[in-house]
């Protein structure tokens, strides 16, 4: 098992509407998530980071966490041509002999069309 | 200005000849990472580390060295022993990363394109 899971989609999404991400991670212990956008042949930039169950917003998306069902999403509102890009998922996973690491999902492709 | 400055943004290595990727923050960060990937794939955690001296492998370590003799600089050095080297590389650094699942938040620099020529 994968220490965090996305679906890779293509995730087709028209304009105007909610673009919703999935994320799913093994580690029952992790206590800090990330999602990351990053654009073709760009390096990833933090969009949102969460720590307790429930949603948080900023802006045009929400990140909602459910550490009980070990989920994580995000959620675009009101999507536009140029959120199209790749999201990525990250958690701090602990490890057994030091400290954690930051482990990232495979991301999810998604394209927002006119 | 405060960030995460990885050089040089395009690399070349001939087969069998070792490389070094530079990787230096001035954020005052205890953590720092190393990442590969390939295209249309995700990251893969090569090393890191948390504290001055002290690095842990990734998930796919072999064929690749770090040192971390200052806390501002984590060098990846490419190995001959990496059979396919040819991706984009990562680094990034966070405040912190605690054995305890606390992490904060990672930032990433512009990222080196390694080729094999």
């Amino acid at each position: 098992q994968k220490e965090v899971e996305q679906n890779s989609g293509p995730l087709s999404v028209p304009e105007g509407a909610i673009a919703s991400l999935n994320c799913t991670y093994s580690d029952r212990g992790s206590q800090s998530f990330f999602w990351y956008r990053q654009y073709s042949g760009k390096s990833p930039e933090l969009i949102m980071s969460i720590y307790s169950n429930g949603d948080k917003e900023d802006g045009r998306f929400t990140a909602q966490l459910n550490k009980a069902s070990q989920y994580v999403s995000l959620l675009i509102r009101d999507s536009q041509p140029s959120d199209s890009a790749t999201y990525l998922c990250a958690v701090n996973i602990m490890t057994t002999d030091s400290w954690g690491k930051l482990q990232f999902g495979a991301g999810t492709q998604v394209v927002v069309t006119p | 200005d405060g960030g995460i400055t990885q050089s040089p943004k395009y690399l070349f290595r001939k087969e069998g000849q070792n490389v070094t990727l530079s990787c230096e923050q001035n954020l005052n960060h205890d953590a720092m990472y190393w990442y590969r990937q390939d295209p249309g794939q995700g990251l893969r955690l090569i090393y890191y580390s948390q504290i001055v001296n002290d690095f842990q492998k990734g998930d796919i370590a072999e064929g690749y060295s770090v040192s971390r003799e200052k806390k501002e600089s984590f060098p990846l050095t490419v190995t001959s022993a990496q059979k396919n080297p040819t991706a984009f590389y990562l680094c990034a650094s966070s405040i912190t990363s605690a054995k305890t699942g606390w992490g904060t938040e990672a930032f990433f620099g512009q990222g080196t394109r390694l080729t094999v020529v």
